[in-house]
């Protein structure tokens, strides 16, 4: 069983198209987050919910919106894809309650996703 | 602002030991996490320092000295499975994870 599953594993799509990345997790974690790896590895963080409420969003465009239907999903949806959003998309959560829980993050396979 | 900086690349042979530095300046510290990476995979975690000194665990251990604002992960009796990135993060006085731009290890037999 995957703790946590983000679909598809590879999303090639061309500029000024809408797509969206889905992720879910069965650890029953209170907290997930968008983060973003370019091509030098740096992992960047998007979004974070936490019970479904948003608690940080970092300086990204509005094209990007994360979605939460329920504390178990967290989606992405980019509009008006860019080709500087060719990247690896990671959706990750963790549980709170102390550092060490919030911390240690476990991490979807990834999108990777290229904008043509 | 906050910055994380680690070696970009090192390369190690199969069977030795290799240690990783892990630099921070950040705002607030409530500890310091590593991470493993394959390449095309996602990071999973590998240890957490929030007081000074070592935490062993098993063939790695990391070290933290918050005065320093320092910390290292230390790798025995290498494999060539270990053969990853390695990406030190800090959590800041707010609760968010900082990330270093990680260390690519490369195993030579």
């Amino acid at each position: 069983d995957t703790a946590v599953s983000q679909t598809p594993k590879y999303l090639v799509t061309q500029m000024g198209n809408d797509k969206s990345i889905k992720c879910e997790q069965n650890l029953g974690h209170d907290t997930m987050y968008w983060y973003k790896q370019d091509s030098k590895k740096f992992l960047k963080i998007m979004f974070s919910y936490n019970n479904k409420e948003l608690i940080i969003n970092e300086t990204v465009p509005n094209r990007f919106s994360p979605k939460s239907p329920d504390k178990a999903h967290l989606n992405l949806h980019i509009n008006s894809l860019e080709l500087g959003d060719s990247a690896v998309y990671f959706c990750a959560s963790s549980q709170g309650g102390t550092e060490t829980s919030l911390g240690k993050l476990f991490f979807g396979s990834g999108t990777q996703l290229s904008v043509l | 602002g906050q910055n994380i900086d680690q070696p970009t690349e090192m390369t190690a042979t199969e069977g030795a030991i290799v240690q990783i530095n892990c630099t921070y300046q950040t705002s607030g510290f409530n500890g310091l996490f590593w991470y493993q990476q394959h390449a095309g995979e996602a990071p999973t975690f590998l240890s957490y320092n929030v007081l000074d000194g070592l935490e062993e665990k098993g063939r790695f251990s990391s070290f933290l000295s918050r005065s320093k604002g320092y910390s290292y992960l230390l790798l025995k009796e290498l494999q060539m499975k270990d053969s990853a990135s390695y990406l030190c993060a800090v959590m800041d006085s707010n609760y968010q994870l900082i990330w270093g731009a990680g260390t690519k290890l490369i195993i030579k037999p």
